[in-house]
């Protein structure tokens, strides 16, 4: 099976501008999850969808959003961005019920810059 | 306090020496305990999993859980230049990951 994908690989925006990424999950997994990942803070949970509705949500302001279409692929959309909102964008995918540790397949990720 | 701490890193060591990683946690909930590991451009990728207290074994690599001190560990045998790479914790009932630590070896 192919791994999770995600577009672009790098991007770089000015403070103020809005991005959008993207994040195709492996054949069927419905579950995506998008995290970031900075040096100083590690991996941190943005939020999960599953079945195209968002499940969980972790602690980050409402300029991050996501939303996830009927074929599970997924997009995470950042507005009004700020310099630390530079980071790597991970997503992952995961089968929910396969196993009990919710093994999460992640990809090789987002490189977003703010300058 | 954070539900999961990881020893901070950067980690350098010479060519086989061994390496311990640690996690301490204060959620008694979590009942699985994992380690990933992410190489450089890379996502993390799971690398081992273990559910009671006690060791696990996967070639080089030894997991370890300490349930009533709240501790986990990785031990890396013989570490060669291919193991660089930054591990995380992580755990679950809800899925949580530690901060992670890059380690390095240097042949």
């Amino acid at each position: 099976k192919a791994g999770v994908t995600q577009t672009p690989r790098y991007l770089i925006k000015t403070r103020g501008q809005q991005v959008t990424l993207s994040c195709s999950p492996i054949s069927g997994h419905r579950s995506v999850s998008w995290y970031q990942q900075t040096p100083g803070q590690g991996l941190q949970f943005l939020f999960e969808y599953f079945s195209e509705t968002q499940r969980n949500k972790g602690n980050f302001p409402g300029r991050f959003s996501g939303r996830q279409f009927s074929n599970s692929r997924s997009e995470m959309n950042v507005s009004t961005l700020e310099l630390g909102d530079s980071a790597l964008y991970l997503c992952a995918s995961s089968d929910p019920g396969a196993d009990l540790m919710d093994t999460q397949y992640f990809g090789p990720g987002t490189r977003l810059t703010v300058l | 306090q954070k539900e999961v701490e990881q020893d901070p890193g950067p980690l350098s060591v010479p060519e086989g020496a061994i390496v311990s990683l640690n996690c301490t946690y204060s959620n008694s909930a979590f009942q699985y305990f994992m380690w990933y590991r992410q190489y450089s451009r890379k996502g993390p990728e799971l690398l081992m999993y273990t559910y009671s207290s006690g060791n696990k074994e996967d070639g080089r690599f030894t997991a370890q859980v300490d349930k009533s001190s709240k501790y986990i560990s990785l031990f890396i045998r013989d570490s060669q230049p291919s193991d660089s790479a930054t591990y995380l914790c992580a755990m679950c009932s809800k899925l949580t990951f530690g901060k992670g630590i890059t380690l390095s070896v240097r042949p």
